[in-house]
Order: structure tokens, then sequence, then C-alpha cells
């Protein structure tokens, strides 16, 4: 049984770039989010994803954009990419059933110069 | 909006001792969650907690949801090496769907 993935493992990108991340779901879970973890600080949501729809967000700005597959996989999109979106990007799926048990992958590791 | 305090920020310990961490919040949440992170990896779910004052155990480590809501503390019992990391805890309100995170404790154990 497969965990959850997520690629690529590391990035990096010049400011004003653009990334996309991606992101597969544990077998069996409906619901992708997403959080940025800064270096020394536990993971800010970004966005929760669920019948490929966004059903939450948390307080970043519309340059993090996000998108849910037919199955379950999604993908974060960052444009203009700042010098102070380098961070490890995490993606965590969950049963619609327990959404509070999430799952989380690896991680991205995403620098910006 | 909502934030969480999670003390200590560190802790060092021997090899055997028992280790207790909590959190609190200005604001209630219906789920209190705990997950321990390892370099390189994702936060790995340790314990969920659902009802207020609940208890629960998983092996050595004993979790309770604070009869205020406001609140949750983790215990871990004769600790051993593989303990160590970075144990974060969060909040969640199951119809806001999203996870609050504390800042972390980061565990070292001394053999």
């Amino acid at each position: 049984d497969a965990g959850v993935t997520q690629s690529p493992t590391h990035l990096i990108k010049t400011r004003g770039q653009q990334v996309t991340l991606r992101c597969s779901p544990k077998s069996g879970h409906d619901t992708v989010s997403w959080y940025q973890q800064a270096l020394g600080q536990g993971p800010q949501f970004i966005f929760q994803y669920y019948e490929e729809e966004e059903r939450q967000r948390g307080n970043f700005p519309d340059r993090f954009s996000g998108h849910q597959f037919p199955n379950y996989s999604s993908e974060l999109n960052v444009n203009a990419l700042l010098l102070g979106d380098s961070a490890l990007y995490l993606c965590a799926s969950s049963s619609g059933l327990k959404v509070g048990e999430q799952y989380f992958g690896p991680g991205t590791r995403l620098t910006v110069t | 909006g909502q934030q969480l305090n999670q003390s200590p920020q560190s802790m060092f310990i021997q090899e055997g001792e028992d280790v207790s961490m909590n959190c609190t919040s200005s604001s209630i949440f219906n789920t209190w969650l705990w997950y321990k992170q390892d370099p390189g990896e994702g936060p790995v779910l340790l314990i969920a907690l659902y009802k207020a004052g609940e208890l629960t155990s998983n092996g050595r480590l004993t979790a309770q949801f604070g009869i205020t809501r406001k609140d949750s503390f983790l215990n871990i019992s004769a600790s051993i090496p593989s303990d160590v990391g970075i144990y974060f805890c969060a909040g969640l309100n199951t119809n806001a769907g999203k996870s609050t995170f504390g800042d972390g404790t980061t565990l070292t154990v001394k053999p």
C-alpha cells in the first residue's frame, strides 16, 4: 500500500519563475491538503482539495493555486516566485470520513534564488 | 488568526527518562493531533484525539485532549534514542478542514 508520494524531491528556481509540485495521495484517500514549512517552523496550511474543488484556503496569496484530478492526485502551482517562497512543501492526504487523520508525504524542498 | 503555543521549544534528556510536552491555543478545537517529524521527511501521525478529556495511548506515548478544548499534552515514557525528532501538535476543527500546527518541540535523547 503506497503512502503519499510527492515529486520532485528538490527543486531550485529563480525569483519570478513559476513552479508546479505534484502529489499522489495514499490509496483510499480523497482529500489532499498542501502545507508550507519554513525552516524551524511548523507546517502552514495553504489549501485543501476535495472532489476536485478547493474546499478551504489558508492565508496565502493568489500566486498559490492548485488543482485536484479525478484520480485524487493534486498539483500546487506557485507563480512569480519570491525568495521567501523557499521552504519544504508538504502534501497530506486524508479520507473525508476522518479528515483530521492526515498522512504526509516526504515533501518537496523548493529553493528560490 | 489561530495560534498554537507549543512548549518546551527543545528538550535534552537521558535515555530512559519520561518526557512531557504541551500545546495551548487561544481558540477551541474539536480535534487535537500529535505528529513526529524526522529530518528530511514529512510529519508522521502519532495520536489523534477527538473528545474533550480523552486520554489515548500509542505504545509508550500518551496524549490527552484538554477539557477546555484549548490545550493538549503528550507524554513519552522510558525514552529511547529513536524518539529523537521534532514533535508537533496540531489543532483542527473538522468543519473547517484545516489543521493549525505549533512550531514543534525538538527532542534529543542522550544514550
